[in-house]
C-alpha cells in the first residue's frame, strides 16, 4: 500500500501477557518512529530508527519495551510483561525528511 | 515536562466562518512546527508546516502564522467546513539540533458547526 500500516488494529491482552506490534513504512522511507498516545493526550515519542540502526530509544518507559528493525523496512515494537498503564495507541510513523512524519493508523493496546 | 502546550481542548465554529487553533511552545531550540489533523480511529495526518526562518505559510484555506518572540504560532482555517472537524495537534522538532522526533501538544477538538 501506499501508506505506513501498522497490525493488528486492535489488541487486548491480559496483565502479564507479551505483545507484539507490527509496522510497514512507506516504501523507501529510511526514518522511522514508534509513539505513544495515551487518552486525551498527545502521541508522545518512543524510540527512533534510521534503516535498520536503532538511533533513539529515550522514550521507552521501561526494559519491558524493545523495537527492532532488522531489515530497515518492517518494525515491531515488542511490550514484555504488559501492565494497566501500559494501555495506549501505538503509532508508528516514516519519513524521508526529519520534518513530516506520516503516521500509520495505529495499534490500539488494552491492557485487562 | 509538556514542551508545546495547547490550552484549548475544544472550540466550536459555524461553517463559513474562521477557525482559530493556538499553540505555545517552550523550547527555544525548536526550528520546525507542524499541524495534525486527526479523525477517530485513524492516525494523524499532516496538514502543514512552517520553518522558524518565516513567520507565515499558506495552503489554500489553511494558513500558520509563526512569532517566535512569543514562541506562539496558530493555524487559521478559512472558510471552515464540516468535515473540518477534528482533533487537531501542534508539533515541533529541534532539526538543527539534530532531534528527528516530534513534540505534540495535546490536541484541539475543532466541531464546524453547519
Amino acid at each position: 500500500g501506499a501508506g505506513v500500516s501498522q497490525s493488528p488494529r486492535y489488541k487486548v491482552a491480559k496483565r502479564g501477557q507479551d505483545v507484539a506490534l507490527r509496522c510497514d513504512p512507506i516504501s523507501g522511507h529510511v526514518s522511522l518512529f514508534w509513539y505513544q498516545q495515551a487518552l486525551g493526550q498527545g502521541p508522545e515519542f518512543l524510540t527512533y530508527f534510521q534503516n535498520e540502526a536503532q538511533l533513539d530509544k529515550s522514550g521507552l518507559p521501561s526494559d519491558r519495551f524493545f523495537a527492532e528493525r532488522p531489515e530497515g523496512s518492517v518494525s515491531t515494537l515488542k511490550i514484555q510483561r504488559t501492565q494497566q498503564e501500559d494501555s495506549a495507541v501505538y503509532l508508528c510513523a516514516s519519513s524521508l525528511r526529519p520534518s513530516e512524519a506520516f503516521f500509520g493508523q495505529g495499534t490500539r493496546l488494552t491492557v485487562v | 515536562d509538556q514542551q508545546v502546550k495547547q490550552n484549548s481542548p475544544s472550540l466550536s465554529v459555524q461553517e463559513g466562518r474562521i477557525s482559530i487553533l493556538n499553540c505555545d511552545y517552550t523550547n527555544s531550540m525548536f526550528d520546525y512546527f507542524l499541524w495534525y489533523k486527526k479523525y477517530p480511529a485513524e492516525g494523524p495526518t499532516f496538514l502543514i508546516s512552517i520553518s522558524s526562518i518565516k513567520d507565515k505559510n499558506e495552503d489554500g484555506r489553511f494558513t500558520v502564522f509563526l512569532n517566535k518572540s512569543a514562541k506562539h504560532l496558530s493555524l487559521h482555517i478559512v472558510p471552515s467546513q464540516p468535515g473540518d472537524s477534528a482533533v487537531y495537534f501542534c508539533a515541533a522538532s529541534a532539526i538543527a539540533s539534530g532531534a528527528n522526533n516530534l513534540f505534540f501538544g495535546t490536541g484541539t477538538r475543532l466541531t464546524v458547526i453547519p
